[in-house]
């Protein structure tokens, strides 16, 4: 099993509706991230989280928000979803200072 | 505003060559970096990395050098080969954000 579960793998949505990405982790971390991927774009940050009460902004924190639910859970929320949201998404979670991340598989999500 | 760059959109080199990859930062204040290696359909997975304490980390075929002065740093592949055909994303890092900032990634392809 995965270190780094997301869900759904994929998903289309239309324009205006309420969608929500799941992430959880077994590799017990206490930072958890959600990036998006767009061609030419890279990975960029969205929110992150170092524990169940902190959550910080990211780069691209418009139109989106999270829940951290436990420490296991961080869940992405695009409260009404627009065509350019359309990417991939994925999670990561760390633990300590000067190591690395580790991602999900990654949600790719196409609003229509 | 781009903290992490690669203007190297995409690299094909000959199996058994030497592949080099660049990235440069902006922010002085970064202190660990990172590079990742990302399949179609799957996450970023980790590759190596190196502190601001160091000019130059290897493990087996991969090498990072880092200048600082010059706010550059490369990952050298040898001998590169058909399966290290990938995109490459180099991250930054800030002592005390625990926070990762991703370049642009290039698309490396290894001729067989």
């Amino acid at each position: 099993d995965a270190d780094v579960t997301q869900t759904p793998r994929n998903r289309i949505t239309k324009t205006g509706k309420r969608i929500m990405l799941e992430c959880s982790q077994t590799k017990g971390h206490d930072r958890m991230y959600w990036y998006r991927q767009d061609p030419g774009l890279g990975l960029r940050l969205i929110y992150y989280s170092f524990d169940v009460k902190d959550i910080n902004k990211g780069e691209i924190s418009d139109g989106y928000s999270v829940s951290r639910q436990a420490q296991a859970k961080f869940s992405l929320s695009l409260e009404s979803a627009i065509p350019n949201q359309t990417a991939l998404y994925f999670c990561a979670t760390s633990f300590g200072q000067n190591t690395e991340a580790f991602f999900g598989q990654g949600t790719r999500l196409t609003v229509v | 505003d781009q903290q992490v760059k690669q203007n190297s959109p995409s690299l094909s080199v000959q199996e058994g060559r030497i592949s080099i990859l660049n990235c440069d930062y902006t922010n002085s204040m970064f202190d660990y970096f990172l590079w990742y290696k990302k399949y179609p359909a799957e996450g970023p997975t980790f590759l190596i990395s190196i502190s601001s304490i160091k000019d130059k980390n290897e493990d087996g075929r991969f090498t990072v050098f880092l200048n600082k002065s010059a706010k550059h740093l490369s990952l050298h592949i040898v001998p590169s080969q058909p399966g290290d055909s990938a995109v490459y994303f180099c991250a930054a890092s800030e002592y005390g954000t625990y926070k990762y900032i991703f370049g642009t990634g290039t698309r490396l392809k290894v001729l067989a």
